[in-house]
């Protein structure tokens, strides 16, 4: 079983609509959670952090469900401007004090006219 | 500040030859580390550095090499260069060892024939 896991889409949905994707990670003990966005042949850059209680910014929730081992992604009034791949990405602390990064293979999003 | 930049965005190689892939960041960023990203495999991290003087192995180390003489530079030696090096390079930095945010540089694509 892959350490983070994602389904790769595509997701092709209208303007306006609103979209949720989710991630699975199999290690109980990872610790801390992002979102990141990566246009196509583009670098990845941060979209969002994903804590415990859930977060907003925007039209973006990210929500976090330690018990079934997943997060989510929730893309509200989606633009044109939101095609993109999200990277759901994973930490665990190391024993030798840093944070291993595991990233998912990304969802494809294309947001239609 | 201009981030993380990369040199060079393309190169094409032949097999058995070797280079190296520039990496510098402007913002003293303790952690930095080098992905390669391929289709479907998702990033996977090569090599990374908690700092001047201190490099280790990511999950893909295998044909290269890493150094960090200074806090703001870390080139990756590809040492003979493979097709199965074929790839989209990126490298990446971070404030902490607890990398909450990575910045990422824009990419080498290398192709070796």
């Amino acid at each position: 079983r892959k350490e983070v896991e994602q389904d790769p889409g595509p997701f092709n949905v209208p303007e306006g609509a609103t979209v949720a994707f989710n991630c699975t990670y199999s290690n109980s003990a990872s610790q801390s959670f992002f979102w990141y966005r990566q246009d196509c042949r583009k670098e990845p850059k941060l979209l969002m952090s994903v804590y415990s209680s859930g977060n907003e910014d925007g039209r973006f929730t990210a929500q976090l469900n330690r018990a079934s081992q997943y997060i989510s992604l929730l893309i509200r009034d989606s633009k044109l401007s939101d095609s993109a791949t999200y990277l759901c990405v994973v930490n665990m602390n190391q024993r030798r004090g840093y944070q291993k990064v595991t990233f998912g293979t990304g969802t494809k999003l294309q947001v239609i006219p | 500040n201009a981030g993380v930049t990369q040199t060079p965005k393309f190169q094409v190689l032949k097999t058995g030859q070797s280079m190296t892939l520039q990496c510098a960041q402007d913002m003293n960023h303790e952690y930095m580390s080098w992905y390669r990203q391929d289709p479907g495999m998702g990033l996977r991290l090569i090599h990374y550095s908690v700092g001047a003087g201190i490099t280790d192995q990511g999950e893909v180390p295998n044909g290269y090499n890493v150094s960090r003489s200074t806090t703001e530079d870390f080139p990756l030696r590809l040492l003979s260069a493979a097709p199965s090096q074929t790839s989209v390079y990126f490298c990446a930095s971070s404030f902490g060892r607890y990398q909450e945010t990575q910045y990422f540089g824009p990419g080498t694509r290398l192709l070796v024939l």
